[in-house]
C-alpha cells in the first residue's frame, strides 16, 4: 500500500519561498504521477501540479508562473516550490498519487499545514 | 478553465435518508469524474471514479452517474459514518474540484 508524508517548514514569511518534499513508501514512485494539491482553511481543494519519474510536469495554470515540482527518484521524493508566497497561499498542502492513465487521486499523503505570516 | 459546481452546499439529512449531491461542469467532460469524501483534518477519500466506477472497498450505498456537464452523487441509506463533506473533481483537462457539498446532521 502506497503511503504518502508530507515534510517541510510550517511557517514561511510573505514573499518568500514554500518548499514542501513528499516521501512515497510501499510502492514504486515510478509507477505513478506525483500530484501537489492545497485546501486554505475551511475552504476547498486545488489542484497545483503534478510530476511524472521521467521529470514531465502539468501544472495549474492559475498557478504556474510560481510552482516548480521536482522529483529526486534515488530518495523516492518529490518536492514542491511556490515562490513570492502571501497570506492567500496559506493552506494545508497534500500530496498525492495519480495511477497513469487516470487523472484521480488514489493514494494521499495527511497533509501538512503552511501558514504564510507578514 | 473548467469550472465545476456542486450543489446544494449545505445538506441536512438523517441516518436511512437518500442523498444526492449534483455536480455541473462548465464544459463537457465526457465521463472523467471523480468523487471524494472528507472529514474534518483528514485528507480526501476517493469514492468514485469515471463517473459511475466504485473505488475498491467503498461501500455499495454509494453510486454515481452522469456524463457530460451533469453528473450525481448518491448515498442510497445514509449511514452515521457518512457525514462529511463531498468533492467532485474533473480530470478531463487539467484537474478542478467543486466547491464541496457538507452533509451535516438533520
Amino acid at each position: 500500500q502506497v503511503q504518502l508524508q508530507e515534510s517541510g517548514p510550517g511557517l514561511v514569511k510573505a514573499s518568500e519561498t514554500l518548499s514542501l518534499t513528499c516521501t512515497v513508501s510501499g510502492g514504486s514512485i515510478s509507477s505513478y504521477y506525483w500530484n501537489w494539491i492545497r485546501q486554505p482553511p475551511g475552504k476547498g481543494l486545488e489542484w497545483i501540479g503534478y510530476i511524472y519519474y521521467s521529470g514531465s510536469t502539468n501544472y495549474n495554470p492559475s498557478l504556474e508562473s510560481r510552482v516548480t515540482i521536482s522529483i529526486d527518484t534515488s530518495k523516492n521524493q518529490f518536492s514542491l516550490k511556490l515562490s513570492s508566497v502571501t497570506a492567500a497561499d496559506t493552506a494545508v498542502y497534500y500530496c498525492a498519487g495519480t495511477t497513469p492513465g487516470a487523472g484521480y487521486f488514489d493514494y494521499w499523503g495527511q497533509g501538512a499545514l503552511v501558514t504564510v505570516s507578514s | 478553465d473548467i469550472q465545476m459546481t456542486q450543489s446544494p452546499s449545505t445538506l441536512s439529512a438523517s441516518v436511512g435518508d437518500r442523498v444526492t449531491i449534483t455536480c455541473r461542469a462548465s464544459q463537457s467532460i465526457s465521463s472523467w469524474l471523480a468523487w471524494y469524501q472528507q472529514k474534518p483534518g483528514k485528507a480526501p477519500k476517493l469514492l468514485i471514479y469515471k463517473a459511475s466506477s466504485l473505488e475498491s472497498g467503498v461501500p455499495s450505498r454509494f453510486s454515481g452517474s452522469g456524463s457530460g456537464t451533469e453528473f450525481t452523487l448518491t448515498i442510497s441509506s445514509l449511514q452515521p459514518d457518512d457525514f462529511a463533506t463531498y468533492y467532485c473533481q474533473q480530470y478531463n483537462r487539467y484537474r478542478t474540484f467543486g466547491q464541496g457539498t457538507k452533509v451535516e446532521v438533520k
